[in-house]
């Protein structure tokens, strides 16, 4: 069966500090993946989401980026967080061929003071 | 453009009435409508999808229904419980994405 990790589970920066979260997938190959944003009490703002390997496509630019270095790993980064980075970052996957449901991560809890 | 609005924001039941979640979508292309259901601090789980070449789909005490001409999709989940209470989020498809709902806090008093 498949499986999702995120880690950290949370984090706590200051401003202006990087920032690297990763999510892995097991138990498929060529998923879709996809980083979401959830402020407190939020819905689900979509960031960026990947089709393949080295394939980002970008919702939500500002300060930070994504990559996909191999074909079941997602990270998302910032070089420099903002006090607005403060949310719930959850990954999630699809497996490719249209099937289009969507499973998430456990998430990662990022306060940045 | 790509829009799922989603009503109500909040909604208050006893316990054992049924409740009913609606959303719209914007995107006549889409083919795919889950439903997720977030309890606090905890990640999004789907608990039921429908298909556009369904009208109608039902899982125990859950249901999804479909109306592609008017572009929009129902949950209703029937004898509700005190364990159903949690934030429910609709969603449909637009190219390889989701496009989600604002949320609709659901609230199940005993």
């Amino acid at each position: 069966s498949q499986t999702i990790h995120q880690w950290p589970a949370t984090l706590v920066q200051p401003v202006g500090s990087p920032l690297s979260l990763e999510c892995t997938v097991e138990g498929t190959s060529n998923p879709n993946l996809y980083w979401y944003r959830q402020a407190a009490g939020r819905g689900l703002q979509l960031l960026f989401y990947s089709v393949g390997i080295g394939q980002i496509s970008s919702e939500v630019p500002q300060n930070l980026s994504a990559s996909r270095p191999q074909d079941r790993q997602f990270i998302l980064s910032s070089k420099k967080l903002l006090l607005s980075d403060s949310s719930f970052y959850l990954c999630a996957w699809s497996p490719m061929q249209g099937t289009y449901e969507q499973y998430f991560g456990p998430g990662t809890r990022l306060t940045v003071t | 453009g790509e829009n799922v609005e989603q009503h109500p924001s909040t909604l208050s039941v006893q316990e054992g009435d049924s409740a009913v979640i609606k959303c719209t979508y914007s995107d006549s292309a889409s083919n795919y409508f889950p439903w997720y259901k977030q309890e606090l601090g905890k990640r999004p789980q789907l608990i039921i999808d429908i298909r556009s070449n369904v009208g109608e789909k039902k899982d125990q005490r859950i249901a999804v229904t479909l109306n592609k001409t008017a572009k929009h999709f129902s949950l209703h989940i029937t004898e509700t419980q005190p364990e159903d209470s949690a934030v429910y989020f609709c969603a449909a498809t637009f190219t390889d994405k989701l496009i989600f709902g604002t949320g609709t806090r659901l609230q199940v008093f005993p």
